[in-house]
């Protein structure tokens, strides 16, 4: 089991541009989310997934939108890249959406600067 | 002012020594606490949770809840060089669309 992988590990960016950050689960989770980490902030969430074919808003979700490709996939996009975007992306799953003793898994992260 | 404060530290006290992490928070319809632990570019990995009110252990540590405070505590006995870490707490309500709100992060260097 790899657990929960993303791609790509880091990336840099210019004010502007556009990617999407991949994140993929193999441990057949319903539930997946994408938050941010920035110093002194801790983890937000941005947005998440509670099923598939299921997606909501965060605490941070301007600037971003996502896609539940499937069971296994929860991408989020930045559309037109801002600086303020600077930071550590995190994806996760749980089997169910904040039951406590269903665990969120981390993956590694993305580490995105953007010019 | 944060749902949820955690003082970010950073925390270094040499090995063996007994260490206190912390956090306070406002809303009072958080009822199970958790403690992450980070290492240096890794993703939070889920170290122990609590419910309501109370205290658990799980080998070197400890994990207590103060609801009428507002507080949790995470303690580490013999401290080890490999706890080297952030630590994070986090917290959620029951019932409805709840989602785990987390603190600031502490990093915490042990002393060989």
């Amino acid at each position: 089991n790899a657990g929960v992988t993303q791609t790509p590990k880091f990336q840099v960016l210019k004010t502007g541009q556009s990617m999407t950050l991949q994140c993929a689960q193999d441990m057949n989770h319903n539930s997946m989310y994408w938050y941010r980490q920035d110093p002194g902030m801790g983890l937000r969430l941005i947005y998440y997934s509670a099923s598939e074919g299921t997606t909501d808003k965060g605490e941070v979700p301007n600037g971003y939108n996502v896609s539940r490709l499937n069971k296994r996939e929860f991408s989020l996009r930045l559309e037109s890249a801002a600086p303020s975007q600077t930071s550590v992306y995190f994806c996760a799953s749980s089997k169910e959406q904040n039951r406590v003793s269903e665990t969120q898994y981390f993956g590694p992260g993305t580490r995105l600067l953007v010019l | 002012q944060k749902e949820v404060e955690q003082d970010p530290g950073p925390l270094s006290v040499p090995e063996g020594a007994i260490v206190s992490l912390n956090c306070t928070y406002s809303n009072s319809a958080f009822q199970y606490f958790m403690w992450y632990r980070q290492y240096s570019r890794k993703g939070p990995e889920l170290l122990m949770y609590t419910y309501s009110s109370g205290n658990k252990e799980d080998g070197r540590f400890t994990a207590q809840v103060d609801k009428s405070s507002k507080y949790i505590s995470l303690f580490i006995r013999d401290s080890q060089p490999s706890d080297s870490a952030t630590y994070l707490c986090a917290m959620i309500g029951v019932g409805g669309a709840q989602k785990l709100v987390f603190g600031q992060g502490t990093r915490l260097t042990i002393n060989p």
